[in-house]
């Protein structure tokens, strides 16, 4: 069956370090991949892009990652604050589609 | 205005009775998406439209779910006959469909309550 999985467990860290966070899926061809920050009674909001063939993308503090032969995509806050807390989720768009299925998201917790 | 809006914000129904959740995407947008998002939860896909082709309706979840979107803009979700397990946080995004970028705009939800 086709899965996105993202960590459900919060990851805490402190602040300044970086966080990194992971989207996994399954069954799917993506042919882009994006990351959406989400902040408790609010809609999610757009981060980062990355194409099926680009390795990388860097944005800021962002940086992700994408390997369609591990189907993995790494999302790193480096240099991370408490203001960076809240839940990112990834989403995959095929090529033949132009719908986006999400993960379930990951929530971030940076301590000052 | 220069988002999605989504109206009501909030509405409570009582169990069987029928609602309807409207989206104004933001103008220009081709493409309009309807998510559902229960508490603590990810964002579960009900129904894409792309301008005049026929909407991706693969994620209703049952026939008691509806949308349409009027002359490529605004959008009505319809929930007939509403149960409790329907209760969640609807969300409508829009996006305007290039080579490559689809970043989705989202509005703010409607939260949904059946008691």
């Amino acid at each position: 069956s086709q899965k996105i999985e993202q960590n459900s467990e919060a990851l805490n860290i402190q602040e300044g370090k970086t966080a990194t966070l992971t989207c996994n899926y399954t069954n799917y061809s993506p042919a882009y991949l994006q990351w959406y920050r989400q902040d408790p009674g609010r809609g999610p909001v757009f981060l980062l892009l990355i194409r099926e063939n680009e390795k990388e993308k860097r944005k800021e503090r962002l940086k992700v990652t994408f390997d369609t032969t591990l189907k993995q995509s790494l999302f790193h806050i480096t240099a991370s604050q408490p203001a960076d807390s809240a839940t990112y989720l990834c989403a995959l768009r095929m090529d033949s589609s132009y719908k986006l299925i999400f993960g379930s998201g990951t929530r971030l917790l940076v301590r000052p | 205005g220069a988002g999605v809006s989504q109206s009501p914000s909030n509405k409570v129904t009582e169990k069987g009775k029928d609602v309807e959740l409207r989206c104004d995407p933001i103008s220009g947008h081709t493409a309009l998406y309807w998510y559902r998002q229960s508490l603590g939860q990810g964002l579960e896909f009900l129904i894409y439209f792309q301008g005049n082709s026929a909407p991706d309706k693969s994620g209703l979840p049952s026939d008691r779910f509806s949308a349409e979107r009027t002359g490529g803009s605004v959008s009505t979700l319809t929930i007939q006959r509403t149960q409790q397990e329907d209760s969640a946080v609807y969300l409508c995004a829009s996006s305007f469909i290039t080579g490559g970028g689809t970043e989705a705009f989202f509005g703010q939800g409607t939260r949904l309550t059946v008691v």
